[in-house]
């Protein structure tokens, strides 16, 4: 079975503080994927990843970046949290688009104080 | 631009009701795939359902039920029968064909009351 971990299910940070989010695949997939997720909005895609120091914008990747140094492991990091990027955040990895069926990590929830 | 709608926000049945999740998409590829998943109160999204868009043949699992039809560009989902277990957050998704990227419609709450 495809696994998609994430570092923490439940986060508190507070105004200001730089934030790691990690998430780690144990598929060999070339692709990973970060979303939020927020109340009457679905998920919406921040950054994602189709190979290893790849990156491409999102639809909403004001405030974020990313980091992708090993194939496994994509990185999400807010450099100065602030209180409107309180949410979900969940990650997602697959290995050929085409084909594949994209597999979700168990989220991360952030509050940012 | 790709888009996917779920008109119902919020929908409360009683068990062994059948129930219908609505979905409408709007994409200018002529290759897409569409998705259903099921996000239950711990958070995790499960997949469902992967339909590609030149299948339009409905697919039924055990008490699941998807109508695909591209004339109106619509995937809807029933659960017959429904069960309090089935209470849970429905994404329907849209992806293009050589991408990995989802766009996700808003999601539907569906509560079964016992």
């Amino acid at each position: 079975d495809v696994k998609v971990t994430q570092s923490s299910r439940y986060l508190v940070k507070r105004t200001g503080e730089k934030v790691f989010l990690e998430c780690v695949q144990d598929m060999d997939h070339e692709n990973m994927f970060w979303y939020r997720q927020d109340p009457g909005l679905g998920l919406r895609l921040i950054y994602f990843s189709y190979d290893v120091k790849m990156k491409e914008k999102g639809d909403i990747p004001e405030g974020y970046s990313v980091s992708r140094e090993k194939k496994e492991r994509f990185s999400l990091i807010l450099e100065s949290a602030s209180t409107n990027q309180t949410s979900m955040y969940l990650c997602a990895s697959i290995g050929a688009p085409s084909t594949d069926t994209q597999y979700f990590g168990p989220g991360t929830r952030l509050t940012v104080l | 631009a790709q888009k996917v709608t779920q008109a119902q926000t919020e929908i409360s049945v009683v068990e062994k009701e059948d129930v219908t999740l609505d979905c409408v998409y709007e994409t200018r590829d002529t290759t897409y795939y569409l998705f259903w998943y099921k996000q239950p109160p711990s958070g995790e999204l499960v997949f469902l359902i992967r339909r590609n868009s030149f299948d339009e043949q409905n697919e039924i699992s055990g008490r699941y039920s998807w109508n695909f039809q591209k004339s109106t560009s619509s995937f809807n989902f029933t659960i017959t029968a429904s069960q309090v277990v089935d209470s849970a957050v429905y994404f329907c998704a849209l992806r293009g064909r050589n991408t990995g990227k989802l766009i996700f419609g808003q999601g539907t709450t569906l509560q079964v009351k016992p």
